[in-house]
């Protein structure tokens, strides 16, 4: 399968902190989706960016295709964006599909 | 209710019975998915399906057998449950447009203790 490796394994931050997170993958993909993982263990979709730059409210995301990488912004971190944050990747060819999901980053944000 | 719902949403059984973790969506979407998700992890793909009466094996698919005899429903059954198997379950959906797919949404979770 594909490898997907998230960077930091683990992020504490004060209210308020800007933050980065990383995702590299090891082959080419066709789809690159960030979830969050709230407290509760519901999963949510942030952004469904293959290729490029997509941002909505405090959040940002970037994928590079060609050097296999995607990036996740937080700014103005809230307690409420803590959790676990997910990268997933998909690679569709004829007889041939492969999905692979990152271990997560999980975000602790302190008041 | 729109979306994707799963049922039960918790389930405790016994090594050795059988166990069908039921998956409902409303978006007609094509693809729908199965994962597992163990306690520190990500998620694990199980089994998916890209239509009715189509599915394949995913990274886990051992012990597991799923149908899709129509679009809105992906049942997944445990025939004879194990301990490993002990696990939150997720199902998920997405629309698609030949290799293109569009984003996936999941469900609830359903959160299975084998004893």
């Amino acid at each position: 399968g594909i490898q997907v490796e998230q960077s930091p394994p683990d992020l504490i931050l004060q209210e308020g902190a800007n933050s980065t997170l990383r995702c590299n993958f090891s082959d080419s993909v066709n789809n690159l989706q960030w979830f969050h993982q709230n407290p509760w263990g519901q999963l949510i979709n942030l952004f469904y960016i293959p290729s490029g730059t997509k941002q909505n409210g405090r959040l940002s995301a970037t994928t590079v295709a060609t050097e296999r990488y995607s990036l996740l912004y937080i700014s103005s971190s809230q307690t409420t964006d803590s959790g676990v944050y997910f990268c997933a990747v998909e690679r569709v060819r004829s007889n041939d599909y492969k999905l692979s999901f990152g271990a997560g980053t999980t975000v602790t944000v302190r008041a | 209710d729109a979306g994707i719902t799963q049922s039960p949403r918790y389930k405790i059984t016994e090594t050795g019975r059988q166990v069908t973790l039921m998956c409902h969506q409303t978006w007609s979407h094509s693809y729908m998915f199965w994962y597992r998700q163990d306690l520190g992890h990500g998620l694990r793909l199980i089994y998916y399906s890209a239509a009715a009466d189509i599915t394949d094996k995913g990274e886990v698919p051992d012990g597991y057998v799923v149908s899709r005899s129509k679009t809105e429903n992906f049942p997944l059954t445990l025939e004879s449950a194990t301990r490993s198997q002990t696990s939150v379950y997720f199902c998920a959906s997405s629309e698609s447009q030949g290799i293109f797919r569009w984003e996936q949404f999941f469900g609830p979770g359903t959160r299975l203790t084998v004893l």
